[in-house]
């Protein structure tokens, strides 16, 4: 069965550079999340996306944006890196209105140095 | 929004004997508690959730208990293995949602270590 895919696996950058990741939901489904979980931490919450528009915000800085695409896939952009974005960052993708829960994906293991 | 507290934040059981994690949430209106499993540098893995019209649920090895009164839930493990270390996540939204606005909120994990 097909899974959130998300990409990269990894990412390696210089402060104050900038990175994009990428998640590509399970078909059908309308509804991203974007988690953050750092080193020995639960995952926090940062965004959402319903049909292509912003549905929720967490705790994202404000150097950071996303948006859901008409084919459904969502971009997290991080710009001025600072180390303390070294994390994994997680995407989960449901389908709204179903009574079914989330699917996560892999993750992108962000190291910023 | 919805506050989610869990307990131990870690935990050392001998193996075979049974494991117990438990965490309360604010938000009345949560309906659906999901449990995580994660593996180091891995996803949060679903491996059971309950719905607030049940107040409890099994799978093999793997039960949930909701107390919706008190705003509790908990997980149990019996038999436990080597395998079942790993950090346990619980976690409380609403379902269904409606227009993508009902996240998931964690609660900050239990380090479960099964010693042979």
């Amino acid at each position: 069965a097909a899974g959130v895919i998300q990409s990269p696996r990894h990412l390696i950058k210089e402060k104050r550079e900038t990175a994009t990741l990428k998640c590509y939901p399970i078909p059908r489904h309308d509804t991203v999340y974007w988690y953050q979980q750092g080193p020995g931490q639960d995952p926090q919450f940062l965004i959402s996306f319903y049909e292509k528009m912003q549905s929720d915000k967490g705790s994202i800085p404000d150097r950071f944006s996303a948006q859901q695409f008409s084919d459904y896939h969502s971009e997290l952009n991080m710009s001025s890196l600072e180390l303390g974005d070294s994390a994994l960052y997680f995407c989960a993708s449901r389908e709204d209105s179903s009574n079914y829960g989330y699917t996560f994906g892999s993750g992108t293991r962000l190291t910023v140095v | 929004g919805e506050n989610v507290e869990q307990h131990p934040s870690t935990l050392s059981v001998q193996e075979g004997d049974s494991a117990v994690i438990k965490c309360t949430y604010s938000d009345s209106a949560s309906n659906y508690f999901p449990w995580y499993k994660q593996e180091l540098g891995k996803r949060p893995q679903l491996i059971i959730d309950i719905r607030s019209n049940v107040g409890e649920k099994k799978d093999q090895r793997i039960a949930v208990t909701l107390n919706k009164t008190a705003k509790h839930f908990s997980l149990h493990i019996t038999e436990t293995q080597p395998e079942d270390s790993a950090v346990y996540f619980c976690a409380a939204s609403t379902l269904p949602a409606n227009f993508g606005n009902e996240k998931l909120t964690f609660g900050t994990g239990t380090r479960l270590t099964i010693i042979p």
